[in-house]
């Protein structure tokens, strides 16, 4: 069964930083696409970052030269390092599997992990 | 403001059809099959409902289909039910540096 858990979110001042942890079953995450996906409070879906199998990132203007997404296959666990994060940072984090190479879709995700930032 | 224009809310009684538009551009709808969208209850996660603009994963109702036309793509649900009740997501690929794109999300109430 294919499951995706998050974990490191937490309450954070304006400037600081965060690594946020999904550990991944079921599969291998190093063979996928995985993505980063956000929702601010009462707000709506918001891209933040995917890496290919192959290794390439990508990442949405907002976050860009702040964050970082990156895997451990070891571990089977994907990352996303947040630096210089921002009050407009503070939302619910989701890691998510990309449905197949290219695709724009994700099929698998994790509950989500809340962010705060906040002084 | 979100990439990909979609109504706030929509509304329907249990039975009828409801759709839900996802107005985008050339560089995004329009111009790829790669629309997808996402029903989300609250306090949960997403969960994908239709992929490559008709496509639907295994386990998905076939009351839940997908079309496009020009720059808007359309999620249909027909013989809603009460547990359609929940905000719903379009998602495109895009040709812009912007990379990957959401709509700003549309509330279903079953009335």
């Amino acid at each position: 069964e294919v499951q995706l858990v998050e974990s490191g979110g937490g309450l954070i001042q304006p400037g600081g930083s965060l690594r946020l942890s999904c550990a991944a079953s079921g599969f291998t995450v190093s063979s996928n696409y995985m993505s980063w996906v956000r929702q601010a409070p009462g707000k709506g879906l918001e891209w933040v970052s995917v890496i290919y199998s192959g290794g390439s990132t990508y990442y949405a203007d907002s976050v860009k030269g702040r964050f970082t997404i990156s895997r451990d296959n070891s571990k089977n666990t994907l990352y996303l390092q947040m630096n210089s994060l921002r009050a407009e940072d503070t939302a619910v984090y989701y890691c998510a599997r990309v449905l197949y190479s290219g695709s724009r879709a994700c099929d698998y995700w994790g509950q989500g992990t809340l962010v705060t930032v906040s002084s | 403001q979100s990439a990909l224009t979609q109504p706030a809310s929509v509304s329907g009684s249990p039975g009828q059809s409801i759709t839900i538009s996802c107005t985008g551009t050339s560089s995004d709808v329009g111009g790829y099959n790669y629309v997808s969208w996402y029903q989300q209850h609250p306090g949960k996660a997403p969960k994908l409902m239709i992929y490559d603009v008709s496509n639907r994963p295994s386990g998905v109702s076939n009351r839940f289909s997908g079309s496009k036309s020009g720059n808007t793509a359309s999620l249909t649900i027909s013989g809603l039910q009460a547990e359609d009740e929940a905000d719903y997501y379009c998602s495109s690929y895009t040709s812009s540096s912007t990379f990957w794109v959401f709509g700003g999300g549309t509330k279903l109430t079953v009335l």
